[in-house]
């Protein structure tokens, strides 16, 4: 597609539950982000991917959270036993190459009760 | 620790008037500088950057930004706003050399009244 897509667009969970969210890069886009926004933050960076290789995971805030791109395309962020603290945008973002700008996705707004 | 410090939270305008928004990094080596801007209901959009090369970098729909190593500042300006400025504006840091793992700030809302 023309952008990078991402869904659902929002999600409720009640507290304790798992969720999925996806997203979609650009065709071709070897490197992928997601970064988590709460509100009234800037985005802040979760984990990296250069095609299928997850190559820093430092910014998953605890073990619940965990993420995947098993084929070097479509990604997907899981996070387990949701808190109510995991509220926020999830943002994912790709990038045709590593050290270039990258096109962000509008998010997943994720609101855990 | 690198962080990146936007020092404004808010800032109202009035059509045609001159905007400058401030932007501080704290990081010990060679950093890329970036300004994303958020329309509302939309994504993030890359507004300008800055890798190497002339301080002064221009951006999209008039915004310009100028890098001063000195100052640790990525200063965003445009001359004369617009209504259709209103938005969120992001500045973000990324180490050079690597994979652009960015650090942004808390972001600046900035609303321009007709």
């Amino acid at each position: 597609g023309a952008g990078v897509s991402q869904s659902p667009r929002y999600k409720v969970a009640k507290r304790g539950q798992d969720v999925a969210l996806r997203c979609d890069p650009i065709s071709g886009h070897v490197s992928l982000f997601w970064y988590q926004q709460a509100l009234g933050q800037g985005p802040e960076f979760l984990t990296y991917f250069q095609n299928e290789a997850q190559l820093d995971k430092s910014g998953l805030p605890s073990d619940r959270f965990f993420a995947e791109r098993p084929e070097g395309s479509v990604s997907t962020l899981k996070i387990q036993r949701t808190q109510q603290e995991d509220s926020a945008v999830y943002l994912c973002a790709s990038s045709v190459r590593q050290n270039y700008g990258y096109t962000f996705g509008s998010g997943t707004r994720l609101t855990v009760v | 620790a690198q962080s990146v410090s936007q020092h404004n939270h808010h800032v109202i305008l009035s059509e045609a008037a001159s905007l400058e928004l401030g932007c501080n990094y704290s990081y010990g080596g060679t950093v890329n500088l970036f300004w994303y801007v958020q329309y509302p209901g939309q994504h993030l959009q890359l507004l300008l950057k800055y890798f190497s090369g002339d301080p002064l970098v221009k951006g999209i729909k008039g915004f310009e930004a100028e890098f001063i190593k000195s100052k640790f500042s990525f200063n965003l300006r445009k001359p004369s706003v617009q209504w259709s400025d209103t938005a969120e504006y992001f500045c973000a840091a990324s180490p050079s050399g690597g994979y652009n793992k960015l650090i942004f700030g808390a972001g600046t809302r900035l609303a321009v009244h007709p």
